[in-house]
């Protein structure tokens, strides 16, 4: 999607191995997502951020940190993987205000997702 | 809690005008709602939102009732890249926790 890329696209990784899950984002958006799709369960949030190192917990935050050291960059780290951790993650960018309104924080703008297996 | 419902799936033929419904009976005075899309492998997409007044755009129409309780989206002409699962979400300006639900499977028909 243009102006929001995730990295990487696929990974396959084993059972207690850290993993970090870019985003990267020329938008110059001020807020930024992490979400996981499972089957069943549909987009939940996991964590978010609405500046340079401000960020806030999701529905889903257990074992997932986040950093974001530069507007532009908002990294997903599982410090420890495990199974359940199996999942398709997406990035979304938004801005604060859209078209001068305070509803547009949220008109989101997705990646294209990456897909996560640990086995 | 789900604060919205909408139908698990629906078929509807291409060309036709597409009406997707959600009811949102809980819905509070300042909150909006927000309609978004995924097509199978791809990240969701942002359609439309409204708070009260109907709303449209280059995709879609966004019809909510006067009481708030339901809206309807509508694809004018609906095509076959249009089939996907669509979300609405019912949420706060500035809320930043959108809730996406499981959506409604919409499947466009030739």
């Amino acid at each position: 999607d243009a102006g929001i890329t995730q990295s990487p696209r696929h990974k396959v990784t084993e059972t207690g191995t850290p993993v970090t899950l870019r985003c990267h984002q020329t938008e110059n958006h001020r807020y930024m997502y992490w979400y996981r799709q499972d089957p069943g369960h549909g987009l939940r949030l996991i964590h978010y951020s609405y500046g340079v190192k401000d960020t806030d917990k999701g529905e889903v935050s257990d074992g997932y940190s986040v950093s974001r050291s530069k507007t532009e960059d908002f990294l997903l780290t599982l410090e420890s993987a495990t199974s359940s951790q199996t999942s398709v993650y997406f990035c979304a960018i938004s801005l604060h205000n859209l078209g001068g309104t305070v509803s547009g924080a949220n008109v989101l703008t997705f990646g294209a997702g990456s897909r996560l297996t640990v086995l | 809690d789900a604060k919205t419902t909408q139908p698990t799936s629906m078929d509807c033929a291409e060309g036709r005008a597409a009406n997707l419904p959600c009811n949102h009976s809980t819905i509070s005075g300042n909150e909006y709602v927000y309609w978004y899309r995924q097509i199978h492998s791809q990240g969701p997409q942002y359609i439309i939102h409204g708070l009260k007044n109907n709303e449209t755009n280059e995709m879609a129409s966004l019809i909510i009732t006067e009481d708030r309780k339901s809206s309807t989206l509508i694809l004018p002409h609906a095509t076959l890249r249009d089939t996907a699962v669509y979300y609405c979400i019912v949420a706060l300006s500035g809320n930043n926790r959108l809730a996406f639900g499981k959506g409604n499977q919409v499947v466009v028909i030739p």
